[in-house]
Order: structure tokens, then sequence, then C-alpha cells
């Protein structure tokens, strides 16, 4: 267990609805990650959150959105769902960005669009 | 723009026949070179932070080196529990913290 939680593990959904991942950092982990991680593209990274307040954006679509809660825990809402956007979204997570221990990975949730 | 290129896409490996992994990378200003292991379904679980050139650093039969345009993942007389897909990432030193990966390595040791 590496401290970081996902929920769901597994979710199956049809084209055009809506989804909420949820994702619980290590304990003491101020900034939360999400990735997106498909079969043809590595590791993308999608957002991130820091105590809070978003961070930083990469290659997140408008239909996708995320929030970091004052417990930390974070979600990510994934609207309008396409058959594209099956794939696993991982959630990590770190202790600040002063230190670089590297990120701590969830188990990630995989998603499937039918 | 960041870049990481790993190659081979996929090595197989007797077991105990050693050999060394690949990741070259494009930055601006790199602040760290990350390692990590992913198993199939699961989450990437880290390894190494290389932050300069000519580091090196070990861990059981995985040891990780760094110049300035690559970093070398050795695997010394590997078992078939080594078996995984290896991820290289690179973290820029300025600006946000994010992890620009690289496509892996697929590993595979044959008993």
């Amino acid at each position: 267990d590496s401290g970081v939680t996902q929920t769901p593990k597994h979710l199956i959904t049809a084209t055009g609805q809506r989804v909420t991942l949820r994702c619980s950092p290590r304990s003491g982990d101020l900034s939360v990650y999400w990735y997106q991680q498909s079969l043809d593209q590595g590791l993308q990274f999608l957002i991130q959150y820091y105590n809070g307040e978003e961070r930083a954006k990469g290659n997140i679509l408008e239909r996708f959105s995320a929030q970091q809660f004052p417990d930390l825990h974070s979600e990510l809402n994934l609207s309008s769902l396409e058959l594209g956007d099956s794939a696993l979204y991982f959630c990590a997570s770190s202790v600040n960005r002063d230190r670089n221990y590297g990120y701590t990975f969830g188990s990630g949730t995989r998603l499937t669009v039918v | 723009e960041d870049q990481v290129t790993q190659s081979p896409e996929a090595l197989r490996l007797q077991e105990g026949e050693s050999s060394s992994l690949n990741c070259s990378y494009t930055v601006s200003g790199l602040r760290g070179l990350f390692w990590y292991r992913q198993d199939p379904g699961k989450g990437p679980e880290f390894l190494f932070t290389l932050y300069s050139a000519g580091e090196e650093k070990e861990k059981e039969r995985l040891k990780a080196t760094l110049t300035k345009k690559e970093s070398f993942l050795h695997i010394t007389a590997p078992k078939p529990e080594d078996s995984a897909t290896y991820l290289c990432a690179v973290q820029e030193n300025f600006g946000n913290e994010k992890l620009t990966f690289g496509t892996g390595t697929r590993l595979t040791i044959i008993p």
C-alpha cells in the first residue's frame, strides 16, 4: 500500500456520461497530481493542486476538471465522456515543492467508456 | 517542451543476463530525473531520483546513472521478479513540479 488511495478501482460508463474519481493523498503530502495513462500514450500530466490551489495544468481537456478540498483529498471530474477517454487515471502526491522525493502514486482508476 | 525518449521499447533477457535501459531527455534545466517501476494494472513505484550529471544510485540489482543528456538503468543478474515496465521521467528546474514521462521499457526476464 503506497498510502495514496484512489476510488473506485474500476468504472464502466456510457458515452456522454459524467464520472468523479477520488484521491486521498499520503498523510502529510500537500500536492496532488492527476495523470492519464492510455495504451498508445505514456503517462500524461493533467493537473496539479497544492494545498487546495491549482498549481499547474497539463493536457487536460475542457470537459475535465478537478479540485482539492480542505482535507487535501482531490476529485477529478470527467464529463461528456467519449470512447477515447477510456484509460487508467492515476493520482500521485508529494510532500511539497521544495523537496524532491518523487511522487507516490496510487493504484489508479481504470475507466472504460462504452 | 520537455521530451523523454526511452529505449528499447521492450527487452527480453534470460535470468542472470545483465543489460541496460536508456532514457534520453531534453529539458531546459533539469531539476531531477526519476526512475519508476510499473507492474501491469498498478501504479508506478518510485525507484530513484538523480539530480546532476555523474550521479549514481543503487538498489539491489538496479543501478541508475545520469549524464547531461541521458540516464541508464543497469540491471545486474536480473531475476524473473524484475519483470516490469520501467519508466523514466524528468522534472524541470523552473516552474511547476510536473513530471514528464517517457513511454517506458517493458522488461521480461525469462527463467
